[in-house]
């Protein structure tokens, strides 16, 4: 799996919108970008994943560059309820069982 | 409500003791696996399966035993537990992944204390 770097640490005021960038600069043509957080204490929740399109759900959008170098997951109006690590992941899909690989996140802090 | 269940949530144990980690799904998923994770280390990968009857080891399998007899249940055994095993555990299961899976859902977790 290609590996991710993330800013270590966010900042973000409560209701604005929450970017946070990721770089994949190794990702291969067959390789997802996956986004997960783990709110203190419990387990990671999936967010949103994508290939090359932009895509968006009821929690987040995702938005990949051309090159497919980089990533940015956006959260539209953060809440306090949103304050997390939030981890970026690459991985192959559509082949057999891949551990998933978390590395340091980004801990986004979300305030009043 | 659909997910991943997992039980205990708490457990203490002393040293040599043995004990099984309970870990549940109802979503149909063919793949589950079980993570540890230490402060700072991140999540780990213990075990995993790939559907009934199928388990395979992950990087840190020493000391653990798994074994799933139907797609829903997936436990983990502490065979005789150690201080290293201190740890919060989470089993997680997921589709064969591919652009419209959901990602992997992951249990609560099981926290782990042996004395």
């Amino acid at each position: 799996d290609a590996k991710t770097t993330q800013p270590p640490s966010m900042d973000c005021a409560e209701g604005r919108a929450a970017n946070l960038p990721c770089n994949h600069s190794t990702i291969s043509g067959n390789e997802y970008v996956y986004w997960y957080r783990q709110i203190h204490s419990q387990g990671p929740q999936y967010i949103i994943h994508g290939l090359k399109n932009n895509e968006t759900n009821e929690m987040a959008s995702l938005i990949i560059t051309e090159d497919r170098k980089s990533s940015t997951l956006i959260l539209p109006h953060a809440t306090l309820r949103d304050t997390a690590v939030y981890y970026c992941i690459v991985r192959v899909a559509n082949t057999g069982f891949q551990k998933l690989v978390f590395g340091t996140g980004t801990r986004l802090l979300v305030s009043p | 409500n659909a997910g991943v269940t997992q039980t205990p949530k708490f457990q203490v144990l002393k040293t040599g003791q043995s004990m099984t980690l309970q870990c549940a799904q109802d979503m149909n998923h063919e793949y589950m696996s079980w993570y540890r994770q230490d402060p700072g280390m991140g999540l780990r990968l213990i075990h995993y399966s790939v559907g009934a009857g199928i388990t395979d080891q992950g990087e840190v399998p020493n000391g653990y035993n798994v074994s799933r007899s139907t797609t829903e249940d997936f436990p983990l055994r502490l065979l005789s537990a150690a201080p290293s095993q201190t740890s919060v555990y989470f089993c997680a299961s997921s589709s064969v992944p591919g652009p419209l899976d959901g990602g992997y859902t992951f249990g609560s977790g099981t926290r782990l204390t042996v004395v």
